[in-house]
C-alpha cells in the first residue's frame, strides 16, 4: 500500500495571503495525484487530478505541481470559502488518501 | 448535473449485514466506473471498492476484501454495497461516487461524490 503523507496538519492563513500544502508519497505515484476540498458537513470536491490539471469550474488561485513522490498544492490568495480540509489521493496503485490538511483562519 | 444519492445506512449490530444503495443521475451510468468510500466520524477519507462499467471487475481494500461486495444494476442506474461481518470499525460515512475515465475503463479517483450514508455498527 502507498502511504499518502500531507503536511502540515493544520495550517493557519490570512485571507488574501498565499497558502501551501505539502503531500509526500512513500514510492513513486508518477503524475496520478488527486487533491480533494472538503469543508464541514459537505462530500469532498476534486479541485486538482493528474497532479496539476484543474477539475472542471475550479479557480484558477488553485495550482498543484510535483510528481514521483513530492507534491504540492498551492492556493494563491485564500478567499473566506478557501477555509476547509484539503486531501491528496494517489491512483498509481489502489487509492490511497493523506490525512488531510485543514487551512484555518488566522 | 451529476447526482449521486446514497441510502441504506442504520445502526447495525457487530456481526451483523447492510446493503447501501447509490442512485445515480446526470450521466450515462454504464459509460463509468464507481466507487465506494468512507470517512469515519472526524477522520479522513478511505478509498473502499471500485466496480468497472459493466460490473466484471471489482477491487477492494483489503479492510474490507472478503467482507463487502460492490455490485451495480446498470438497467437502474444503481450502484450497491453488501457489507457482512461488519465490525465496530466500519462505523463511517459511506459516499457514492463517480470516476471520470471514458471509453468504460477507469482512471482510479472519483470526480462526483453523493452525500454519503452513515452505518454505526454499535451493539
Amino acid at each position: 500500500e502507498i502511504v499518502m503523507t500531507q503536511s502540515p496538519a493544520t495550517l493557519s492563513v490570512s485571507p488574501g495571503e498565499r497558502a501551501t500544502l505539502s503531500c509526500r508519497a512513500s514510492q513513486s505515484v508518477s503524475s496520478n495525484l488527486a487533491w480533494y476540498q472538503q469543508k464541514p458537513g459537505q462530500a469532498p470536491r476534486l479541485l486538482i487530478y493528474g497532479a496539476s490539471t484543474r477539475a472542471t469550474g475550479i479557480p484558477a488561485r488553485f495550482s498543484g505541481s510535483g510528481s514521483g513522490t513530492e507534491f504540492t498544492l498551492t492556493i494563491s490568495s485564500l478567499q473566506s470559502e478557501d477555509f476547509a480540509v484539503y486531501y491528496c489521493q494517489q491512483y498509481n496503485n489502489w487509492p490511497t488518501f493523506g490525512g488531510g490538511t485543514k487551512v484555518e483562519i488566522k | 448535473e451529476v447526482q449521486l444519492v446514497e441510502s441504506g445506512g442504520v445502526v447495525v449490530q457487530p456481526g451483523g449485514s447492510l446493503r447501501l444503495s447509490c442512485a445515480a443521475s446526470g450521466f450515462t451510468f454504464d459509460d463509468y466506473a464507481m466507487h465506494w468510500v468512507r470517512q469515519a466520524p472526524g477522520k479522513g477519507l478511505e478509498w473502499v471498492s471500485l466496480i468497472s462499467w459493466d460490473g466484471g471487475s471489482t477491487y477492494y481494500a483489503d479492510s474490507v476484501k472478503g467482507r463487502f461486495t460492490i455490485s451495480r444494476d446498470n438497467s437502474k442506474n444503481s450502484l450497491y454495497l453488501q457489507m457482512n461481518s461488519l465490525r465496530a470499525e466500519d462505523t463511517a460515512l459511506y459516499y457514492c461516487a463517480k470516476d471520470p475515465s471514458t471509453l468504460r475503463g477507469y482512471s482510479g479517483y472519483p470526480d462526483y461524490w453523493g452525500q454519503g450514508t452513515l452505518v454505526t455498527v454499535s451493539s
